[in-house]
């Protein structure tokens, strides 16, 4: 099984401010990388798939790179309605894995 | 595009669930389906996903041969047949489809005496 482990666990910022969330696989997954945000009482919204392409709606403050096993989420400046937890997701091998999340905080 | 799960509950260690999850507004036939459990202490956990033709079906150790995934694409739905619950099965239940870019609201699943 890839284990996903995402960097911060929590990170706090403020609005305006760019954020860089950390996620490192145990092997390679090659570009197979999704990320997620969730939101209290919500289900996860997909925002990044293939590490680096962004989801359909999705702003274009939202960026992600890497490949292989060290992968980053950029949001470029922060707006109020970022601050949520975001998860990052692996489908190169089964069991698709999820990271234990970093909870994006408001400063 | 909607998925809308149901079937949640609470249930005795041992028991059966049958969660069922209704698409609409995308091509269900052409998706490959899967089923995602929360926990506050997991965190997201994949159960599991079958194939847009059901050929294959893809599950979680923890839970092979005590789940089974199905679906009926004239109901463009998709189930996740639960037995012999743990308490460890206590979640909430979340469908996915269009390669995770559309999720339902969840279930949840309590298994509790």
């Amino acid at each position: 099984e890839i284990v996903l482990t995402q960097s911060p666990a929590t990170l706090s910022l403020s609005p305006g401010e760019r954020a860089t969330l950390s996620c490192r696989a145990s092997q390679s997954v090659n570009i197979y990388l999704t990320w997620y945000q969730q939101k209290p009482g919500q289900a996860p919204r997909l925002l990044i798939y293939d590490a680096s392409n962004r989801a359909t709606g999705i702003p274009a403050r939202f960026s992600g790179s890497g490949s292989g096993t060290d992968f980053t989420l950029t949001i470029s400046s922060l707006e109020p309605e970022d601050f949520a937890v975001y998860y990052c997701q692996q489908r190169s091998n089964w069991p698709i894995t999820f990271g234990q999340g970093t909870n994006l905080e408001i400063k | 595009v909607l998925l809308v799960e149901s079937g949640g509950g609470l249930v005795q260690p041992g028991g059966s669930l049958r969660l069922s999850c209704a698409a609409s507004g995308f091509m269900f036939s052409n998706s490959w389906m899967t089923w995602i459990r929360q926990t506050p202490g997991k965190g997201l956990e994949w159960v599991a996903t079958i194939k847009e033709d059901g050929s294959e079906k893809f599950y979680l150790d923890s839970v092979k041969g005590r789940f089974a995934i199905s679906t009926d694409n004239a109901k463009n739905s998709v189930y996740l047949q639960m037995n012999s619950l743990r308490a460890e099965d206590t979640a909430v239940y979340y469908c996915a489809g269009r390669n995770f870019e559309s999720w339902g609201q969840g279930t949840l699943v309590t298994v509790s005496s």
